[in-house]
């Protein structure tokens, strides 16, 4: 299977709103709601930040939030802060017990 | 709270194998899927190979009949053995847990990650 597309890269000022797309098919992002979006800084391993679409774990700030149509699922983060900065990907199941990434997007705080 | 501690990493020629070793903690490891998730230097996450709670056993095309994971439940213990080793195989190596389910709820996949480990395929 293809990875997932991202945009490579997404910026926003401190307080603004910033919105990540992935792109998949109708045989992973279109056809299930196991879309999940991770957060990663530089050196350090993937932490789950959104899980089926739109939940979010224990911990993480409501400021993230999930939602899906059709083929693209997209992450928002409200009211930026300089910690958000780093890369985000996505994921998605795709059928028979395999899974799919993104490319991932560097989300810079300006 | 859940740990995940992966091992095994180095450096090896194109052709040959390494085993990849992930030891978790603080959790009941049989009851959960467990995946392993690899990430070359400034690329993206792709997966690589899942496991479920019977020893079943997933794999992408990229490294079917190359790679093989495998647990050890009394030691809460997963494994990677990789075989036939390429330079594109380069990357780090993560663990990660998957789904656990009951009375058809499930959790989340990919909710906790080892820190990872660095596989180098070089001459």
């Amino acid at each position: 299977q293809s990875a997932l597309t991202q945009p490579p890269s997404a910026s926003g000022s401190p307080g603004q709103s910033v919105t990540i797309s992935c792109t998949g098919t109708s045989s992973d992002v279109g056809n299930y709601r196991y879309v999940s979006w991770y957060q990663q800084h530089p050196g350090k391993a993937p932490k789950l930040m959104i899980y089926e679409v739109s939940k979010r774990p224990s911990g993480v700030p409501d400021r993230f939030t999930g939602s899906k149509s059709g083929n693209t699922a997209s992450l928002t983060v409200s009211g930026l802060q300089a910690e958000d900065e780093a890369d985000y990907y996505c994921s998605s199941y795709a059928g028979s017990n395999s899974w799919v990434f993104g490319g991932g997007t560097k989300l810079t705080v300006l | 709270e859940v740990q995940l501690v992966e091992s095994g990493g180095g450096l090896v020629q194109p052709g040959g194998s390494l085993r990849l070793s992930c030891t978790a903690s603080e959790f009941t490891f049989s009851s959960y899927d467990m995946h392993w998730v690899r990430q070359a230097t400034g690329k993206g996450l792709e997966w690589v190979s899942g496991i479920g709670t019977a020893g079943d056993t997933y794999y992408p095309g990229s490294v079917k009949g190359r790679f093989t994971i495998s647990r050890e439940n009394a030691k809460n213990s997963l494994y990677l053995q990789m075989n036939s080793l390429r330079a594109g195989d380069t990357a780090v190596y993560y663990c990660a847990r998957g789904e656990y389910c009951t009375n058809g709820v499930c959790s989340s996949p990919f909710d906790y990650w080892g820190q990872g480990t660095l596989v180098i395929v070089s001459s």
